[in-house]
């Protein structure tokens, strides 16, 4: 069964940290995994997205880096701010199944001035 | 223009009504989707359209109905919903149809905050 789990569901962190949120994935076998970012009750932004040959993506103060032998994947937050304050969601497109992605429950972070 | 736009923002219907949602996306995407969102949940996938036939139809129920009259829109017809199909409804596009590698990211609407009474 394909699956895509995120742990922590909830971090809070003072500004200025650095940080890690976590997405893990049954299936070795995906063809990418995109990170995406949802503020409350609003839409999903794309925030990375990593093919599976890939090891990892960098877009400004965020990081995305891919272990598909291990089924993880990390996002790196640099010098967080209140701004990134938001639920962060992995999704994956496995290589079995059509053009879905797989999301995982997400990780709610909260960054305290 | 890269936007996938919905309407309305805020939609409330009783039982009985019938309403549609809107989506529209001018990026040239051949892919569009539907998903359902309750709170605090991720976003689950209804249907997906690829060069605007139907491909996926996860189990819907009929009081769902999806429509893509051309390939920058998709609607979603409701009829006869239940108070537990309250929810956010996403729209998502990408340029990649069904299947195989690429770089098809997936644009998401802002979504419809749907409250059935």
């Amino acid at each position: 069964k394909q699956e895509v789990t995120q742990i922590p569901a909830a971090l809070s962190v003072p500004e200025g940290e650095n940080l890690v949120l976590n997405c893990s994935f049954t299936d070795s076998a995906i063809y990418n995994l995109q990170w995406f970012r949802q503020d409350p009750g609003k839409g999903l932004t794309s925030l990375l997205l990593i093919q599976s040959s890939q090891r990892e993506q960098t877009s400004g103060r965020l990081n995305a880096s891919l272990d598909k032998s291990s089924g993880r994947s990390t996002l790196y937050i640099a010098a967080s701010q209140p701004g990134d304050s938001a639920t962060y969601l992995c999704a994956v497109k496995f290589q079995t199944g059509a053009n879905n992605l797989f999301f995982g429950t997400g990780t709610r972070l909260t960054v305290i001035p | 223009d890269t936007e996938v736009t919905q309407t309305p923002k805020h939609l409330v219907m009783g039982m009985t009504n019938k309403k549609s949602l809107k989506c529209e996306q001018h990026m040239g995407h051949r892919a569009m989707y539907w998903y359902k969102q309750k709170a605090k949940k991720p976003p689950e996938l209804m249907f997906v359209y690829s060069y605007e036939k139907l491909s996926i139809n996860e189990s819907v129920p009929s009081r769902f109905s999806p429509e893509c009259p051309n390939s920058s829109l998709l609607n979603l017809h409701l009829h006869a919903l239940q108070p537990e199909d309250s929810a956010l409804y996403l729209c998502a596009s990408s340029y990649k149809a069904l299947g195989g590698e690429g770089l098809e990211t997936q644009y998401f609407g802002p979504g419809t905050r749907l409250l059935v009474l």
